[in-house]
């Protein structure tokens, strides 16, 4: 089975800063997808970045970028120049690239302050 | 361009009530998911569905629980003869096609308190 593991429940950051946030995962399958989703105090789920396991070049979304590390199965968040907006819940997700369904697991979430 | 609309955003039963949950997706999106949100916990998948059709409700509790997406209408998820533990935020997302890139485009979701 697929697992998903973020083990930083808070963090926080001042404005400008750089943060990142962790996220391990576990699967025996070699093609698969990774996410990371915001989802805002208005609770609307948004789709930051995706990476694809068979691509071995990290993913950049503007001030979001990963650290996909497929050996150690570790796939990182890091947000530069943090902003107010960017204080949210951030979940790490992933879904079997064979999995027809789209059945999204989840992690726990990251819960992230920035201070002004 | 509306994105996907769900309601009530809380809603409050008591023990043995049921609850209805409405979901309407993205406007030419025809593939409906629906997942729930424990306290402390990260969303887990219950159903997917097409138009007419359950194609996936293996994370769905087999009791009280159901959802449908008719030809015509929102999506619904039913539970009936609520229990605390039913207490959750359900959301919703839909997606264009069958297409496993896990692109979903999720709702605000729909806040159950059992009292």
């Amino acid at each position: 089975a697929q697992t998903v593991t973020q083990s930083q429940p808070e963090m926080s950051v001042q404005e400008a800063e750089t943060v990142t946030l962790s996220c391990t995962y576990d699967t025996s399958e070699n093609n698969y997808y990774l996410f990371w989703y915001k989802q805002p105090p208005s609770r609307q789920m948004i789709l930051v970045i995706r990476q694809e396991a068979y691509k071995q070049q990290n993913a950049t979304e503007n001030r979001f970028s990963v650290n996909f590390q497929k050996a150690a199965k570790s796939f990182s968040l890091k947000i530069s120049d943090s902003q107010l907006g960017d204080t949210a819940m951030y979940f790490c997700a992933f879904i079997l690239s064979v999995d027809a369904t789209n059945k999204l697991i989840f992690g726990t979430g990251t819960l992230l302050a920035v201070q002004p | 361009n509306a994105g996907v609309m769900q309601n009530p955003r809380h809603l409050v039963r008591r023990r043995g009530q049921e609850a209805r949950l409405r979901c309407s997706p993205m406007k030419g999106h025809s593939h409906v998911y629906w997942y729930r949100q424990l306290p402390e916990e990260g969303l887990k998948f219950m159903v997917y569905l097409q138009k007419e059709n359950i194609i996936d409700e293996s994370g769905m509790p087999k009791e009280r629980f159901s959802a449908e997406f008719p030809k015509e209408g929102p999506s619904i998820l039913r539970i009936q003869q609520v229990v605390r533990g039913d207490s959750a935020a359900y959301f919703c997302a839909s997606s264009p096609v069958t297409v496993n890139t896990g692109e979903l485009f999720f709702g605000e979701g729909s806040r159950l308190t059992v009292l």
